[in-house]
């Protein structure tokens, strides 16, 4: 089944870092979203994007739909250890409600 | 609060088993999945359902069967558990009218392990 390329796999940083992570796909998508899994937790849903170039923010989170439509990016400002876990990009095809998934970015913060 | 709920934090079983992962969501979400969550693969769709009584293969729908009776309940069945079954299943449910577009809600998972 198809999948995103999302990098990187892991990022291990300092507490204070920026962060910096994308999505990329042959396909085009008519919406992105991005999730974070807490440890022991189930995915919960960050942002969501729905038009080419939109670059949205949610606090110290801001993530952008690619021009192209093929891609997608998340910025994390300023990390804290709450931001410790796994993030992962989807993308929706237009009427779909089946999400296509990225490999996840685990984030490891060092205090 | 909504809420999606796995019968399962853990489960310990043996090759040959039969395994029944069940889920239940209190939204009244028309759809609901079952995914796989592997190091390194991401989430990968088992099967999902989109009414009471169907049910449609996702990505890696072999060894697995499903089951939805009632709109609030889906259930993942492993006809005869393998070791290579051994993962992370995270089920999940959506609405054809939430206010963002294919959000899922998901569970906090249920880690199964075959020995």
């Amino acid at each position: 089944g198809q999948q995103l390329n999302q990098s990187p796999q892991s990022m291990f940083i300092q507490e204070g870092e920026d962060v910096s992570m994308n999505c990329t796909s042959s396909s085009i998508f008519n919406t992105w979203l991005w999730y974070k899994q807490d440890p022991g937790e189930g995915p919960v849903l960050l942002i969501a994007l729905y038009k080419a170039g939109e670059l949205t923010s949610n606090g110290r989170l801001t993530a952008q739909f690619g021009i192209t439509r093929k891609d997608s990016f998340l910025n994390i400002s300023a990390s804290i250890p709450s931001d410790v876990g796994i993030y992962f990009c989807a993308g929706l095809f237009q009427g779909a409600q089946k999400l296509v998934f990225g490999q996840g970015t685990r984030l490891t913060i060092n205090p | 609060d909504v809420k999606v709920t796995q019968s399962s934090r853990y489960l310990v079983k043996r090759t040959g088993e039969k395994v029944f992962l069940e889920c239940v969501q209190d939204m009244d979400h028309e759809n609901m999945f079952w995914y796989r969550q592997d190091p390194g693969l991401g989430l990968r769709l088992i099967y999902f359902s989109y009414d009471v009584k169907m049910k449609e293969k996702g990505d890696i729908p072999e060894g697995y069967s499903v089951s939805r009776e009632k709109k609030e309940r889906f259930s993942l069945i492993l006809e005869s558990a393998s070791t290579n079954q051994t993962s992370m299943y995270l089920c999940a449910s959506s609405s054809w009218t939430g206010v963002v577009a294919g959000e899922l809600f998901f569970g906090e998972g249920s880690r199964l392990t075959v020995l």
